[in-house]
Protein backbone atom coordinates (compact mmCIF):
# COMPACT_ATOMS: atom_id res chain seq x y z
CA UNK A 1 0.00 0.00 0.00
CA UNK A 2 0.97 3.74 -0.48
CA UNK A 3 3.26 5.17 2.09
CA UNK A 4 3.67 8.67 3.64
CA UNK A 5 6.37 9.42 5.83
CA UNK A 6 6.78 12.26 8.32
CA UNK A 7 9.94 13.95 9.75
CA UNK A 8 10.98 14.51 12.58
CA UNK A 9 8.72 12.07 14.50
CA UNK A 10 8.85 14.78 17.43
CA UNK A 11 10.59 17.52 17.66
CA UNK A 12 11.47 19.80 21.11
CA UNK A 13 11.52 23.85 20.56
CA UNK A 14 12.17 26.65 21.96
CA UNK A 15 9.76 29.67 22.29
CA UNK A 16 10.18 32.00 19.76
CA UNK A 17 11.80 29.81 16.73
CA UNK A 18 10.41 28.07 13.87
CA UNK A 19 10.06 24.14 13.21
CA UNK A 20 9.77 22.61 9.87
CA UNK A 21 8.08 19.35 9.48
CA UNK A 22 8.13 17.14 6.55
CA UNK A 23 5.81 14.87 4.40
CA UNK A 24 6.75 12.79 1.98
CA UNK A 25 4.83 10.50 -0.58
CA UNK A 26 7.29 7.57 -0.37
CA UNK A 27 5.44 5.05 -3.73
CA UNK A 28 3.05 7.51 -5.29
CA UNK A 29 2.51 10.92 -6.50
CA UNK A 30 0.37 13.18 -4.20
CA UNK A 31 -1.20 15.93 -5.84
CA UNK A 32 -3.01 16.75 -3.07
CA UNK A 33 -1.89 16.61 0.30
CA UNK A 34 -3.42 17.42 3.72
CA UNK A 35 -1.74 18.89 7.21
CA UNK A 36 -3.86 18.01 10.34
CA UNK A 37 -3.43 19.24 13.71
CA UNK A 38 -4.64 16.74 17.09
CA UNK A 39 -4.41 17.94 20.20
CA UNK A 40 -4.56 15.29 23.41
CA UNK A 41 -7.98 13.95 24.05
CA UNK A 42 -8.82 15.80 20.65
CA UNK A 43 -9.75 14.41 16.84
CA UNK A 44 -8.01 15.10 14.26
CA UNK A 45 -8.69 18.97 12.87
CA UNK A 46 -7.50 19.86 9.49
CA UNK A 47 -5.48 22.86 9.05
CA UNK A 48 -4.74 23.46 5.46
CA UNK A 49 -5.09 21.61 2.13
CA UNK A 50 -2.23 22.02 -0.37
CA UNK A 51 -2.06 21.02 -4.12
CA UNK A 52 1.35 20.92 -5.68
CA UNK A 53 2.39 23.80 -7.24
CA UNK A 54 0.05 26.34 -5.53
CA UNK A 55 -0.66 28.39 -2.72
CA UNK A 56 -2.32 26.43 0.29
CA UNK A 57 -6.03 26.66 1.20
CA UNK A 58 -6.60 27.18 4.86
CA UNK A 59 -9.16 26.82 7.22
CA UNK A 60 -11.01 29.08 8.99
CA UNK A 61 -8.97 30.30 12.12
CA UNK A 62 -5.57 29.22 10.98
CA UNK A 63 -2.99 31.10 10.78
CA UNK A 64 -1.32 31.03 6.77
CA UNK A 65 1.64 33.76 8.21
CA UNK A 66 2.37 31.13 10.93
CA UNK A 67 2.02 27.59 9.19
CA UNK A 68 3.98 28.04 6.25
CA UNK A 69 2.95 25.47 4.09
CA UNK A 70 5.07 24.45 0.60
CA UNK A 71 4.07 21.63 -2.02
CA UNK A 72 7.08 22.14 -3.72
CA UNK A 73 7.13 18.52 -5.70
CA UNK A 74 4.37 15.48 -6.19
CA UNK A 75 6.30 13.58 -3.12
CA UNK A 76 7.32 16.55 -0.94
CA UNK A 77 5.30 19.28 1.38
CA UNK A 78 6.29 20.75 4.24
CA UNK A 79 4.93 22.30 7.56
CA UNK A 80 6.84 25.26 9.21
CA UNK A 81 5.47 26.20 12.25
CA UNK A 82 7.10 29.56 12.80
CA UNK A 83 7.37 31.60 16.36
CA UNK A 84 6.11 28.66 17.87
CA UNK A 85 4.49 29.26 21.39
CA UNK A 86 3.70 26.55 23.85
CA UNK A 87 0.16 26.95 22.73
CA UNK A 88 1.46 25.50 19.33
CA UNK A 89 2.74 21.77 20.99
CA UNK A 90 0.40 19.51 19.45
CA UNK A 91 0.57 16.03 17.21
CA UNK A 92 0.86 17.09 13.61
CA UNK A 93 -0.92 14.73 10.89
CA UNK A 94 0.33 15.07 7.12
CA UNK A 95 -1.55 12.63 4.58
CA UNK A 96 -1.92 12.73 0.88
CA UNK A 97 -3.76 11.57 -1.95
CA UNK A 98 -2.18 10.44 -4.92
CA UNK A 99 -2.20 11.41 -8.91
CA UNK A 100 -3.96 8.17 -10.41
CA UNK A 101 -4.42 5.90 -7.09
CA UNK A 102 -8.41 5.19 -6.66
CA UNK A 103 -10.06 8.48 -5.29
CA UNK A 104 -11.02 6.90 -2.23
CA UNK A 105 -8.42 6.30 -0.07
CA UNK A 106 -6.21 9.28 1.93
CA UNK A 107 -3.09 7.89 3.44
CA UNK A 108 -1.73 9.20 6.33
CA UNK A 109 1.80 10.03 7.70
CA UNK A 110 2.85 8.68 11.32
CA UNK A 111 2.82 11.98 13.17
CA UNK A 112 5.06 14.66 14.12
CA UNK A 113 5.02 15.62 18.00
CA UNK A 114 5.49 19.06 18.44
CA UNK A 115 6.57 20.35 22.13
CA UNK A 116 7.64 24.02 22.35
CA UNK A 117 9.12 24.79 25.93
CA UNK B 1 -21.50 21.25 11.77
CA UNK B 2 -21.07 17.15 13.26
CA UNK B 3 -22.23 15.21 9.99
CA UNK B 4 -22.08 11.49 11.45
CA UNK B 5 -22.69 10.68 15.26
CA UNK B 6 -20.95 7.92 17.16
CA UNK B 7 -20.88 6.36 20.50
CA UNK B 8 -17.46 7.70 22.46
CA UNK B 9 -16.39 4.65 24.03
CA UNK B 10 -16.96 1.08 23.53
CA UNK B 11 -15.52 -2.41 25.22
CA UNK B 12 -15.28 -5.42 23.51
CA UNK B 13 -14.09 -8.56 24.81
CA UNK B 14 -10.93 -10.01 23.01
CA UNK B 15 -11.65 -12.62 20.43
CA UNK B 16 -15.35 -11.52 19.91
CA UNK B 17 -17.04 -9.47 17.68
CA UNK B 18 -16.96 -5.44 17.46
CA UNK B 19 -19.80 -3.77 15.86
CA UNK B 20 -18.89 -0.01 15.71
CA UNK B 21 -22.26 2.44 15.31
CA UNK B 22 -22.25 5.18 13.18
CA UNK B 23 -25.50 7.48 12.53
CA UNK B 24 -25.32 9.56 9.09
CA UNK B 25 -28.98 10.61 8.60
CA UNK B 26 -27.96 13.93 6.29
CA UNK B 27 -25.51 12.11 4.16
CA UNK B 28 -26.17 12.80 0.52
CA UNK B 29 -26.11 10.53 -2.75
CA UNK B 30 -22.78 11.07 -3.81
CA UNK B 31 -21.01 10.94 -0.07
CA UNK B 32 -19.50 7.84 0.58
CA UNK B 33 -19.13 6.38 3.87
CA UNK B 34 -15.27 5.67 5.20
CA UNK B 35 -13.85 4.48 8.10
CA UNK B 36 -10.39 4.90 9.75
CA UNK B 37 -8.57 4.20 13.33
CA UNK B 38 -6.33 5.30 15.25
CA UNK B 39 -4.18 3.88 17.34
CA UNK B 40 -2.37 5.81 19.82
CA UNK B 41 -0.16 8.29 19.18
CA UNK B 42 -0.38 7.51 15.78
CA UNK B 43 -1.32 8.49 12.21
CA UNK B 44 -4.85 7.17 11.24
CA UNK B 45 -5.39 4.22 9.17
CA UNK B 46 -7.75 3.64 6.06
CA UNK B 47 -9.83 0.63 7.26
CA UNK B 48 -13.23 0.70 4.91
CA UNK B 49 -15.38 2.96 3.34
CA UNK B 50 -18.55 2.05 0.98
CA UNK B 51 -21.65 3.89 -1.26
CA UNK B 52 -24.57 1.53 -0.39
CA UNK B 53 -23.97 -2.06 -0.72
CA UNK B 54 -22.30 -3.73 2.35
CA UNK B 55 -18.43 -4.12 1.93
CA UNK B 56 -15.94 -6.90 3.17
CA UNK B 57 -12.17 -6.71 3.51
CA UNK B 58 -9.05 -8.61 5.03
CA UNK B 59 -9.72 -5.87 8.29
CA UNK B 60 -13.48 -5.59 8.14
CA UNK B 61 -16.75 -5.29 7.57
CA UNK B 62 -18.89 -2.46 6.45
CA UNK B 63 -22.64 -2.82 6.53
CA UNK B 64 -24.76 0.62 5.41
CA UNK B 65 -28.45 0.65 5.57
CA UNK B 66 -30.91 1.01 3.20
CA UNK B 67 -32.11 4.36 3.29
CA UNK B 68 -28.09 4.96 4.03
CA UNK B 69 -28.62 6.90 7.07
CA UNK B 70 -26.55 4.70 9.09
CA UNK B 71 -24.12 2.12 9.57
CA UNK B 72 -22.01 -0.09 11.25
CA UNK B 73 -18.35 -1.39 11.41
CA UNK B 74 -17.84 -5.00 12.25
CA UNK B 75 -14.35 -6.00 13.64
CA UNK B 76 -15.16 -10.21 13.46
CA UNK B 77 -12.61 -11.46 16.20
CA UNK B 78 -11.57 -8.39 17.96
CA UNK B 79 -7.89 -8.80 19.08
CA UNK B 80 -6.07 -6.64 22.21
CA UNK B 81 -4.43 -4.35 19.18
CA UNK B 82 -7.76 -3.39 17.44
CA UNK B 83 -8.36 -0.72 20.79
CA UNK B 84 -8.11 2.39 19.15
CA UNK B 85 -10.25 5.12 18.37
CA UNK B 86 -12.56 4.47 15.21
CA UNK B 87 -13.65 7.30 13.31
CA UNK B 88 -16.85 7.54 10.87
CA UNK B 89 -16.38 9.76 8.16
CA UNK B 90 -19.08 10.48 5.20
CA UNK B 91 -16.89 12.14 2.40
CA UNK B 92 -18.33 13.17 -1.42
CA UNK B 93 -15.75 11.01 -4.11
CA UNK B 94 -14.83 14.34 -5.59
CA UNK B 95 -14.44 16.18 -2.48
CA UNK B 96 -10.86 16.37 -1.19
CA UNK B 97 -11.49 17.03 2.48
CA UNK B 98 -11.31 14.24 5.30
CA UNK B 99 -12.89 15.81 8.16
CA UNK B 100 -13.09 14.03 11.70
CA UNK B 101 -15.48 13.57 13.97
CA UNK B 102 -14.96 12.40 17.46
CA UNK B 103 -14.92 8.87 16.84
CA UNK B 104 -15.71 5.91 19.21
CA UNK B 105 -12.81 5.17 21.34
CA UNK B 106 -12.76 1.18 21.26
CA UNK B 107 -11.19 -0.96 24.33
CA UNK B 108 -10.69 -4.47 23.50
CA UNK B 109 -10.52 -6.55 26.80
CA UNK B 110 -9.10 -10.19 27.64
Amino acid sequence: GAVVSQHPSRVICKSGTSVKIECRSLDFQATTMFWYRQFPKQSLMLMATSNEGSKATYEQGVEKDKFLINHASLTLSTLTVTSAHPEDSSFYICSARGLDSNSYEQYFGPGTRLTVT
Amino acid sequence: DAKTTQPPSMDCAEGRAANLPCNHSTISGNEYVYWYRQIHSQGPQYIIHGLKNNETNEMASLIITEDRKSSTLILPHATLRDTAVYYCIVRADNNNDMRFGAGTRLTVKP
